[in-house]
C-alpha cells in the first residue's frame, strides 16, 4: 500500500496561473520534502519541512511556495506558473537523520503553456 | 557546498554482462551515501546505502563500496538482468548530526537488452 500519494499525477496550467501540487504521506515521518526532476539535473530539492506548520527553502525555492498544515500534508504553490516550471514534481516523506532513507511518492507531470 | 558527479548518462548492456557505474562526489566531513534507483512511472527508491561504519552496502546483488580516500562510491553487479533497466542515481546525504538533505547526482540510465 502506497505510503507517499501525490495529486494530482499530471497537470496542464497556463502562464500565469496559479497551480497546487498536494502530497500524503501515511509514514508518520516528520520531515516531507519537495523535489523538481530535470534531465542532466537529476532531482533538486524546492521547499522541505520538519512537521506541521514549518516550511524551509530548500536550493532552487524561488517562484515556489509550500505550506504543511498536517503531519500527513505537504503541499507545493506554484503563485505565477512559467514555462520554466515544467518538470516531474516528487514529494517525499522520512525521519529527520542524515542516515534516513527518504520515500518518494509517484511523481506529478506538470506542463506550463 | 555539496556535488555528486555522475559522468555515465547512458548504459547499455545485455542480460548477464558486468554493471560498474561511476560516482564522485564532493563534501566536507563523512557523509552517508546511497543509492536509488527509478523504474519508469515511479519515484526513486532506494537501493542501498553505505555509512562511515560500514563501508560497503549491498542490495539485491547490487554492491557500492564508500572510498574515503578518492570520494568516489561506486555501483556494481556482477550479472544484470533485463528488470535492473531504470534509471540509477548516485546521492550525497547530511553528516552524522545533521539534517538529512539529499544531493542527488544526475542520474545513469541504465538499458539491458535480452
Amino acid at each position: 500500500e502506497a505510503a507517499v500519494t501525490q495529486s494530482p499525477r499530471n497537470k496542464v496550467a497556463v502562464t500565469g496561473g496559479k497551480v497546487t501540487l498536494s502530497c500524503n504521506q501515511t509514514n508518520n515521518h516528520n520531515n516531507m520534502y519537495w523535489y523538481r526532476q530535470d534531465t542532466g539535473h537529476g532531482l533538486r530539492l524546492i521547499h522541505y519541512s520538519y512537521g506541521a506548520g514549518s516550511t524551509e527553502k530548500g536550493d532552487i525555492p524561488d517562484g515556489y511556495k509550500a505550506s504543511r498544515p498536517s503531519q500527513e500534508n505537504f503541499s507545493l504553490i506554484l503563485e505565477l506558473a512559467t514555462p520554466s516550471q515544467t518538470s516531474v514534481y516528487f514529494c517525499a516523506s522520512g525521519d529527520a537523520g542524515a542516515q534516513d532513507t527518504q520515500y518518494f511518492g509517484p511523481g506529478t507531470r506538470l506542463l506550463v503553456l | 557546498g555539496n556535488s555528486v558527479t555522475q559522468m555515465q548518462g547512458q548504459v547499455t548492456l545485455s542480460e548477464e554482462e558486468f554493471l560498474f557505474i561511476n560516482c564522485t562526489y564532493s563534501t566536507t566531513g563523512y557523509p552517508t551515501l546511497f543509492w536509488y534507483v527509478q523504474y519508469p512511472g515511479e519515484g526513486p527508491q532506494l537501493l542501498l546505502k553505505v555509512t562511515t561504519a560500514n563501508n560497503k552496502g549491498s542490495s539485491r546483488g547490487f554492491e557500492a563500496t564508500y572510498d574515503k580516500g578518492t570520494t568516489s562510491f561506486h555501483l556494481q553487479k556482477a550479472s544484470v538482468q533485463e528488470s535492473d533497466s531504470a534509471v540509477y542515481y548516485c546521492v550525497l546525504g547530511g553528516v552524522s548530526g545533521s539534517f538529512n538533505k539529499l544531493t542527488f547526482g544526475a542520474g545513469t540510465r541504465l538499458a539491458v537488452c535480452p
